[in-house]
């Protein structure tokens, strides 16, 4: 069936630098996209979303780019802090549909 | 800031009992999930309800499991005869206006523990 994943379960990066969480999808009528962060016993909080339409989106600190030919999606979280340590998920989902398919989740663990 | 409150925050049930697990929106929201996420595992989705209705439901959402809106505010997942399998963190969810196009906004979660 169709399928969200992640390449990485565990990512390490010292504190200040750059990090990047990868995710695959495999349903191609997705549309919209969503990344997620989770701290240890919290609900998922909104990182950042990015449409179809586009294939790169920015915020603050933190960059989604989408790419549709290979059904990519990656976060990229510049100059890191010690409270951005957490589990990231994508979530996927299209327009008409009501529910979000989430990955599995990539920990991110950012050393002092 | 707006925010989707989840009471309680832990639940510890024993095996057959009937649990009830309480959801308050964002007030101008007009979709609602149930969502939960075995330990160590990923957010499944359970079932969604708009207009009164439940919209759609997965696998999971078996007939153990019910929704209820009995107010304007509250959103409450009944589960009848629990399970152990049932023990997870469920989150309860609200989307303003619009489909699938628009981020949810997920509670802290309520913590199901079933003995």
């Amino acid at each position: 069936g169709e399928s969200v994943g992640l390449h990485l379960p565990t990512l390490s990066v010292q504190e200040g630098d750059n990090s990047i969480i990868n995710c695959a999808y495999s349903n191609s009528a997705s549309d919209y996209f969503i990344w997620y962060k989770q701290e240890s016993g919290k609900g998922p909080q909104f990182i950042i979303d990015i449409r179809s339409n586009m294939d790169k989106r920015q915020g603050q600190r933190v960059t989604v780019l989408l790419n549709k030919t290979v059904k990519h999606l990656s976060l990229q979280i510049a100059a890191t802090q010690p409270g951005d340590s957490a589990v990231y998920f994508c979530a996927e989902t299209f327009f008409g549909n009501e529910k979000l398919t989430f990955g599995t989740g990539t920990r991110l663990t950012i050393i002092p | 800031e707006p925010e989707v409150t989840q009471t309680p925050s832990h639940q510890v049930t024993q095996m057959g009992q009937e649990v009830i697990l309480r959801c308050v929106p964002i007030s101008n929201h007009l979709y609602f999930y149930w969502y939960r996420q075995i330990l160590g595992q990923k957010v499944e989705f359970l079932v969604s309800f708009y207009n009164n209705e439940i919209s759609e439901k997965s696998e999971i959402f078996d007939d153990q499991f019910s929704v209820e809106r009995p107010d304007g505010s509250n959103f409450t997942l009944k589960i009848r005869s629990t399970k152990l399998e049932d023990s997870a963190m469920y989150f309860c969810a609200s989307r303003p206006a619009g489909q699938g196009d628009t981020e949810a906004f997920f509670g802290q979660g309520t913590r199901l523990t079933v003995v």
